[in-house]
């Protein structure tokens, strides 16, 4: 089945040490999404990819990166998380331009200690 | 500032009970509005809704769109404890396809 899958589900990192989550669909999608959902609060944006065009919210931190080597992968970087990152990190993609859903993968839930 | 505002943030009701929940924005350049269920997990597709007075059903839950007062409601008959989930609706803006969520309505449904 066609999906958006997430890796790793649960991640624990230790303050300040770098993690990458990892995202990958098998949709063909153009265009790929993180957002960032603390406990109790709607899923913020962080950026997403237009086929390999960058684009990233004016409010999110430097600290987060993001990479897309090709049309199926996309990854996000902390690079050096703080104990205000936990949260889950949802990754989602969606087909091109215009009012197309977004479809989301189950989430990778960071810990940082 | 784009605001997409969810109401009630919670609510608590009986099974058989029906719900409406409400979403209004001021958005620049809006395109869609959509409406997710979140559970424990992450949010599952419910409806989109791109054009006014035009009613999506799907069971027991229906949502409509009003562009000119720029709101949209979720309504949910016949309630279940299965209904229990936080309820998000998004706002889909500019052609880069940016959506932005509102905080959610929590909803409980008691046996």
């Amino acid at each position: 089945d066609a999906m958006v899958i997430q890796n790793p589900r649960y991640q624990v990192t230790q303050f300040g040490k770098p993690v990458t989550l990892s995202c990958s669909q098998t949709l063909n999608h153009n265009v790929m999404y993180w957002y960032q959902q603390k406990s109790s609060q709607a899923p913020k944006l962080l950026f997403h990819y237009y086929d390999k065009d960058f684009n990233n919210e004016a409010d999110t931190p430097d600290n987060f990166q993001s990479r897309r080597p090709n049309t199926s992968f996309c990854f996000l970087d902390i690079r050096s998380p703080g104990l205000g990152d936990a949260a889950m990190y949802l990754c989602a993609t969606s087909m091109g331009q215009g009012i197309n859903e977004q479809f989301f993968g189950p989430g990778t839930r960071l810990t940082v200690l | 500032e784009d605001k997409v505002v969810q109401s009630p943030l919670s609510l608590v009701v009986h099974e058989g009970d029906t719900v409406t929940l409400n979403c209004s924005y001021e958005v620049t350049n809006f395109r869609s509005l959509l409406w997710y269920k979140q559970e424990k997990k992450a949010p599952t597709f419910l409806f989109m809704l791109t054009s006014s007075g035009i009613e999506k059903k799907s069971g027991r839950l229906s949502s409509i769109l009003d562009k000119k007062e720029l709101f949209s409601i979720l309504n949910i008959t016949a309630t279940q404890t299965g209904d229990s989930a936080v309820y998000l609706c998004a706002v889909v803006v500019d052609n880069n396809n940016d959506m932005r969520f509102g905080a959610g309505t929590r909803l409980t449904v008691k046996p």
